[in-house]
């Protein structure tokens, strides 16, 4: 059965600096995967999302994630990190043929001035 | 303005007691989820429905119900056979394809006293 996993529940980086927060997926290939981002107290928005089109994929807020199929892999990175990108960041690929999603349990990105 | 709405963002019950959250969207999405949110738990899928009047149970439906008699809505009843009902819920829908992306709404905070 498909699973995902985000390694590191906790990511701290000084701001500037690159940032990366990983993702694997464990099953068949998917056609397409997300990440989604959530500042505190609020709902999931959508940063990127890959859908075999490319393998690089380019999302909101500065933010690019390469699908590596011989890695099984998504990491999300992002060259310079800023204050406001301090969130919790999920991966998130579909389960089954009616669109479910099985997220991942989350990696909380902080940011050091 | 579309988008998905979430009512109240706070709610505090005591034990035993059903509470109702509220899920509307206007998006005019054919299906809509609920997921429960624990810390360091990721998302976990309560119950979803992909058409009005039809609803399946998800990974976590026990304690939880709901009901889909309108295509914009989607409310989620917390019962008092819900073992710990303490989390941040999170509603979202998605468009008629499998490869549709979800959107979440702002999320509701349920704390049982």
């Amino acid at each position: 059965a498909q699973s995902v996993t985000q390694l590191g529940s906790h990511v701290s980086v000084s701001e500037g600096a690159l940032v990366l927060l990983r993702c694997n997926y464990s099953s068949s290939v998917p056609p397409y995967l997300f990440w989604y981002v959530q500042y505190p107290n609020q709902g999931l928005q959508l940063l990127l999302k890959y859908t075999s089109a490319a393998t690089l994929v380019k999302g909101i807020n500065g933010f690019e994630a390469e699908f590596k199929k011989s890695e099984t892999s998504f990491h999300l990175t992002k060259p310079s990190a800023h204050m406001s990108d301090a969130a919790e960041y999920f991966c998130a690929v579909p389960l089954g043929s009616q669109g479910n999603l099985i997220f991942g349990k989350g990696t909380k990105l902080s940011v050091k001035p | 303005d579309g988008g998905i709405t979430q009512s109240p963002k706070y709610l505090f019950r005591k034990e035993g007691q059903n509470v109702t959250l509220s899920c509307e969207q206007n998006l005019n999405h054919d299906a809509m989820y609920w997921y429960r949110q624990d810390p360091g738990q990721g998302l976990r899928l309560i119950y979803y429905s992909q058409i009005v009047n039809d609803f399946q149970k998800g990974d976590i439906a026990e304690g939880y119900s709901v009901s889909r008699e309108k295509k914009e809505s989607f409310p989620l009843t917390v019962t008092s056979a819900q073992k710990n009902p303490t989390a941040f819920y999170l509603c979202a829908s998605k468009g008629g394809l499998s490869t549709d992306t979800q959107y979440f709404g702002p999320g509701t905070r349920l704390t049982v006293l």
